[in-house]
């Protein structure tokens, strides 16, 4: 079956503008991540939901980031005023619910903050 | 603060051997682990899970957890050079962040014929 997508693929923003990253999980799957990880660095948890709540916000930078999840399925995250630090690819993951915690990962978008 | 350390490698091992690979951790409460492989410009793929003490084989692949001493490893015996790839130790959270993980930096792998 289809996996975890997300688009774009690649993002070229210029510093101070806002973008938005979109992720479509696995069909069926509740639970949604959404992870970054910079050049050389870990991966680095930021936000997930459980249907269309976020219980745990505690991964976010900055009060720049956001996120949403609407209908239990596509989520988008959400930088405003982008910085240079934000650069990094932003990964999205599902699992069936929060008590499997096996999660699947997408591809990735690649932002680059200029 | 609640960590995931693994060793950082580069592990280099001839094809054919058995690879290790290492993790620790220092939250107790968790009681679920992962073991992902990341090639170089790809996403992180999932490998294996492991919930209880002991092994669990998959294939090529088995998982080891010791809850009393805080580790993890995963071994790839027979290993390919397909197997070269950075690979991530995965620990679930415990209580109500229970849907968070938290991983480690990361090993490279590299199997040369």
């Amino acid at each position: 079956g289809a996996g975890v997508s997300q688009s774009p693929s690649n993002k070229v923003t210029e510093k101070g503008k806002d973008v938005e990253l979109r992720c479509d999980p696995i069909s069926g799957h509740t639970a949604l991540y959404w992870y970054r990880q910079s050049l050389g660095q870990g991966l680095e948890f930021l936000i997930y939901f459980q249907g269309n709540s976020a219980p745990d916000k505690s991964g976010l930078p900055s009060d720049r980031f956001s996120a949403e999840r609407t209908g239990g399925s596509v989520s988008t995250l959400t930088i405003q005023r982008t910085q240079q630090e934000d650069s990094a690819v932003y990964l999205c993951a599902s699992s069936l619910n929060l008590n499997r915690y096996e999660q699947y990962f997408g591809p990735g978008t690649r932002l680059t903050v200029t | 603060q609640k960590e995931v350390e693994q060793n950082s490698g580069p592990l280099s091992v001839p094809e054919g051997a058995i690879a290790s690979l290492n993790c620790t951790y220092s939250d107790r409460g968790s009681q679920s682990f992962f073991w992902y492989r990341q090639y170089s410009g790809k996403s992180p793929e999932l490998i294996m899970s492991i919930y209880s003490n002991g092994d669990k084989e998959d294939g090529r692949f088995t998982a080891q957890l010791n809850k009393a001493s805080q580790y993890v490893s995963l071994l790839i015996r027979d290993s390919q050079p397909s197997d070269s790839a950075t690979y991530l130790c995965g620990q679930g959270a415990g209580g109500t962040s229970y849907g968070k993980l938290t991983f480690g930096q990361g090993t490279i792998l590299t199997v040369h014929p």
